[in-house]
């Protein structure tokens, strides 16, 4: 299963994007990259999914180098409201796919 | 669509007592998680169903933790006896095929306090 490694805390201030990376050296061939947001008292939900290059959705947008080591988060014109925990999640659907969350990074965003 | 259902929504017991929890995923969704949230980390996984077979419970404390997923739709986990270190929230998420690789749908979660 491959780790990854994120930033634990962020801050922004409202309007502005943010960018959030997350390592994964040792992904494999049929791993997939996913992010949950996870708001105080409330189990995560999903954001966004992806394999490589760009994944968009009303929500955010997903971007995946070539070696898929890494991939960025990126959340246009923050608002309070996105202040939350994001976690970067990567595997697979063979075997029932396992879930393993990092310690997730705090994102804080200011007025 | 219903989402996730769990109760209680919170509990608090004392040590060595027994405690159950209950998880009523989405209609029609195969694999159903439990999972166990201590304060300031992420959601770790007890346990995995896969209808109401288990898939992977690697992470579970056997010896006071158990769970089963009768009839391959609701599910219950049970504690027997908590100690102090359980305290936490407890999540449980659904997922199907059609909703996408990992993408799970979780339920409000039930706080566990262990005095």
């Amino acid at each position: 299963l491959a780790k990854t490694t994120q930033p634990i805390s962020m801050d922004s201030y409202e309007g502005q994007e943010v960018n959030i990376t997350c390592s994964h050296n040792n992904i494999a061939t049929n791993d997939y990259i996913t992010w949950y947001q996870q708001f105080p008292s409330q189990g995560p939900r999903f954001i966004i999914q992806g394999y490589k290059t760009k994944v968009t959705n009303e929500v955010a947008s997903l971007f995946i180098p070539a070696d898929r080591k890494s991939s960025t988060l990126s959340l246009p014109r923050v608002s309070l409201s996105d202040t939350a925990v994001y976690y970067c999640l990567v595997g697979d659907s063979t075997g029932g796919f396992k879930t393993i969350f990092g310690a997730g990074t705090r994102l804080f965003v200011k007025a | 669509e219903a989402g996730v259902a769990q109760s209680p929504r919170y509990k608090i017991i004392e040590k060595r007592q027994s405690v159950a929890f209950w998880c009523n995923p989405i209609s029609g969704h195969a694999t159903l998680y439990w999972y166990q949230q201590i304060l300031g980390q992420g959601p770790k996984l007890l346990i995995q169903f896969q209808n109401n077979g288990v898939v992977d419970d690697s992470q579970l404390p056997k010896d006071r933790f158990s769970a089963e997923r009768l009839k391959g739709v609701d599910s219950t986990l049970k504690i027997q006896p908590a100690k102090l270190e359980d305290s936490a929230v407890y999540l449980c998420a659904s997922s199907s095929r059609t909703s996408g690789y990992n993408e799970q749908f979780f339920g409000p979660g039930t706080r566990l306090t262990v005095l």
